[in-house]
This record gives structure tokens, sequence and C-alpha cells, in this order.
């Protein structure tokens, strides 16, 4: 049962355009959200993160936008660079126990010249 | 500060011969978890320590795997013995609060 869908598998943006990464998931329980970066033979790198209470949070390039309604949040990052290209996870947990992360299947995203 | 360590990098094994893989956190830092990343599929929880203590280990696959944090500070994961389809890259991360830092992994390949 995966409770935390990313659908699409790839994404090709060229540099200096905005990406949009999208992550869904169906456990309301869910209170707080984290984007990670992986380049390959690395561990994920925390990007940005946010609370349930919010509806967005910005970090330089990049904001995350929360719509709790609809069980989806999305990963902009604007403008995109070269240096972004990596798979990249929406992750998710329930706050109040310091609880384990529940990982989409990831995103890779290629930045084109 | 420095980061989340991982040691081995890299173990291949046999089938039936065992592996110990350690993780040293971010000082400082009370809850330790391992995932693991199977294929290339998403990354799964296996345990969380607090401090030494296991919180939850609800992620760990069988018997076959022990986790231990003496002390409160490095952790090991052992898998004895080893099966095909342990294979996949283990990664330990770390947190003081909501936001969990990783180590580069531990790819393991049993043949």
């Amino acid at each position: 049962d995966q409770q935390v869908k990313q659908n699409s598998p790839s994404l090709s943006v060229q540099e200096g355009r905005i990406s949009i990464l999208n992550c869904d998931y169906t456990n309301s329980m869910f209170d707080y959200f984290l984007w990670y970066k992986k380049y390959p033979a690395e561990g994920p790198t925390f990007l940005i993160s946010i609370s349930s209470i919010k509806d967005k949070n910005e970090d330089g390039r990049f904001t995350v936008f929360l719509n709790k309604s609809a069980k989806h949040l999305s990963l902009h990052i604007v403008p995109s660079q070269p240096g972004d290209s990596a798979v990249y996870f929406c992750a998710a947990l329930i706050t109040g126990t310091a609880s384990k992360l529940t990982f989409g299947t990831g995103t890779r995203l290629q930045v084109t010249l | 500060e420095a980061g989340v360590t991982q040691f081995p990098s890299h173990s291949v094994i046999e089938k039936g011969q065992t592996v110990t893989l350690r993780c040293d956190p971010i000082s400082g830092h009370d809850n330790l978890y391992w995932y693991r990343r199977v294929m290339g599929k998403e990354i799964k929880f296996l345990l969380h320590f607090v401090k030494e203590s296991k919180q939850d280990e609800s992620g760990m696959p069988n018997n076959r795997f022990l986790a231990e944090r003496t002390g409160g500070t490095y952790s090991t994961l052992k898998v004895q013995p080893a099966e095909l389809e342990d294979s996949g890259v283990y990664f330990c991360a770390s947190s003081r609060f909501n936001e969990q830092f990783f180590g580069p992994g531990t790819r393991l390949t049993v043949l």
C-alpha cells in the first residue's frame, strides 16, 4: 500500500525554467512533509519541509506548496539549474513521535541546457 | 559539523554469510533510523532508535536482521545469514527534530 505517491518517474526541464515536482499522499495522519534530493551513489539530502499548518514554505529557489484537502504537495524550483538534475523524493511523517519517514518512489529531474 | 557516516560503503558477500553495517550519527542526535532501498524502488523504513532504545522496529523484514545501538551513539545492523533478497542500499539517518539527515549508504550485494 503506497501511502506516498510520486506519479511522474521523470521530468525534463530547460535551464532557467520552472521545475514542478508533484506528490500525493493517502494517510490523513501525516502532518509533516519533506523533500529530499539524491545524487547517484549518495544518500538523500534534505531540501525543504512543510508542516501541515502551513500551505507554503520557501527557501531560496525552492518552494513547497501543500494542499491538505487534496492531499497533494508540490516542489517548485525556480530557476532550474543543471546542478538540480537528481532524483527527488517526497516523504511524510506523523509528528510527535519523531517517527519514520514514508517515501515516495522518486522523480528523476533532468535540467537541460 | 560532521554528517552521518556509514561503513562500509560497499559489501559483497555470498548467500549464507554474515555482514555487519555501521552507522555513526550526527553528534547530539538522539534519533537514529535505518532504511533500505531495494532495486531502485522507494526507500523503506527498517527501524528507529531513540538513544539506545528501539522505538519502532516495525520495518525489520525478519529475524535475520539485528540492530543495536550500544551507549546511544553509533549503531550496527547485522544480517545473518544473508539471503539474495537482502541486496540493496542501506541508509542510516539521524535527527534531533523532524528533519532527518542521511548518510551515504552501504551498498550490499548478496551473491
